[in-house]
Formats: structure tokens, sequence, C-alpha cells
């Protein structure tokens, strides 16, 4: 079985802060990675993709992706209390699919 | 753009009764659609994909024939619960992907049943 892997949390951050969040993959052929939001109740959110090394960023948001670790991580800066979810990791498996193979989560709690 | 509907939000239901749920993409063409049950506290778990106009491509230890999955368009598909129980308690989800971003998954609302 292809994993995906996260620290289930709950990793808890002051608001204003910046929220590192982990990802570890065990497929090395795997070539696209995501990063998606749910909040409790909810279903799945995008918030980034990224598909080469290196940082990419969006807003408050940057993810971080090592092929050669197999690790991918979101940075999420100005922490504020909405952002509190389940942030998912998920990535396409080797071999041509589009399926995606997703992380349990870890649960980010933003304190005031 | 890129927005998913399903249909019911919510529904419960006797045990062994029958359940479809519709999937639709509404402002996109969904070459490929998926299918994901969540229990609480635990992650996604695909159950199948399905292609126009093709059967659906079950994952191991999903029962074909108990999740009966249509894709009869390019923006529905539907997933039918036959015989539920309540074990079939969960949170169902459908995701879709467009022809000109295949490996992004567009997901729905969701779709939670309760079987009594």
């Amino acid at each position: 079985q292809k994993e995906v892997e996260q620290n289930s949390g709950p990793l808890s951050v002051p608001e204003g802060a910046i929220a590192s969040l982990n990802c570890t993959y065990s497929d090395r052929g795997s070539q696209s990675f995501f990063w998606y939001r749910q909040y409790s109740g909810k279903s799945p959110e995008l918030i980034m993709s990224i598909y080469s090394n290196g940082d990419k960023e969006d807003g408050r948001f940057t993810a971080q992706l090592n092929k050669a670790s197999q690790y991918v991580s979101l940075l999420i800066r100005d922490s504020q209390p909405s952002d509190s979810a389940t942030y998912l990791c998920a990535v396409t498996p080797s071999g041509g699919y589009n399926k995606l193979i997703f992380g349990a989560g870890t649960r980010l709690a933003v304190h005031p | 753009g890129a927005v998913v509907s399903q249909h019911p939000s919510r529904v419960i239901c006797k045990s062994g009764t029958s359940v479809k749920i519709e999937c639709r993409s509404l402002d996109f063409q969904a070459t490929t659609m998926f299918w994901y049950r969540q229990f609480p506290k635990q992650s996604l778990m695909l159950m199948a994909t399905s292609n126009e106009g093709s059967k659906a491509t079950y994952e191991q230890g999903v029962e074909k024939d108990k999740f009966l999955i249509n894709h009869a368009s390019l923006t529905l598909s539907t997933l039918t619960v036959t015989s539920a129980h309540p074990e079939d308690s969960s949170f169902y989800i459908c995701s879709a992907t467009s022809r000109g971003a295949q490996e992004t998954q567009y997901f729905g609302p969701g779709t939670r049943l309760l079987v009594l």
C-alpha cells in the first residue's frame, strides 16, 4: 500500500504565528501533491497544489516540496482562528493514475 | 469555477432500503468522478473511480454490487447504496476532475447517510 503520513496533531499555535504542517509519502514516483483543508463536518477544499521541488507561495500559504526526501509541507503565516481545521495532504500515485492518496490529516488549532 | 454539487446533503433511511446520491459538476465537464467515504475522525477512503460512459473502477474491498455507480454524462455521476445497513452510515463525498486539469480534484459538499 502506497502511504501518505501526517502527524494527527492537534497542532496548537497562537494567533499570528506560523503553522507548519508536514507530510511524507512512500511512493517515490509520485509527481503531484496537494493540500486540502477540511472543516469539521464539511468536505475538503483545495488550498494548493505543487508539482516541482522548492517553494510555492499563495497568499498566507506556502507549500514546500522535496522529492528526494519524499517530503511536502505547508506553512501558514499569520495564522487566524478561522484557519483551525484538519489539513489533508494528498499525493497522486505513480503509474499515471489521476486518483489521490490522502493522509489522515493534521488537526490545526489556532487560539486567540 | 469548478463547482461540484451533491444531493441530498443528508439522508436517513431504514435498514434494507437503497439510497441514491447524485454528484454534479456545475460549471465544467467532469472527465472523471471519484467517490469517497469518510468515517468520523478518519481520512477519506477512495471507493471508486468513474469515467463517463464506462464502468467504474472499484478499490479493493469495496463491493461493486452494493455500491452501484453510474456516470451517465460528463456532468453527473450517481452512487446507489443498495440494501443499506447501519454500518454503511458515513459521510459520502464525490469529487471531479476536468479535461484541462486532470489531477486536481474538486470536491462536492458531501452527503451524510444515516441508516437506522
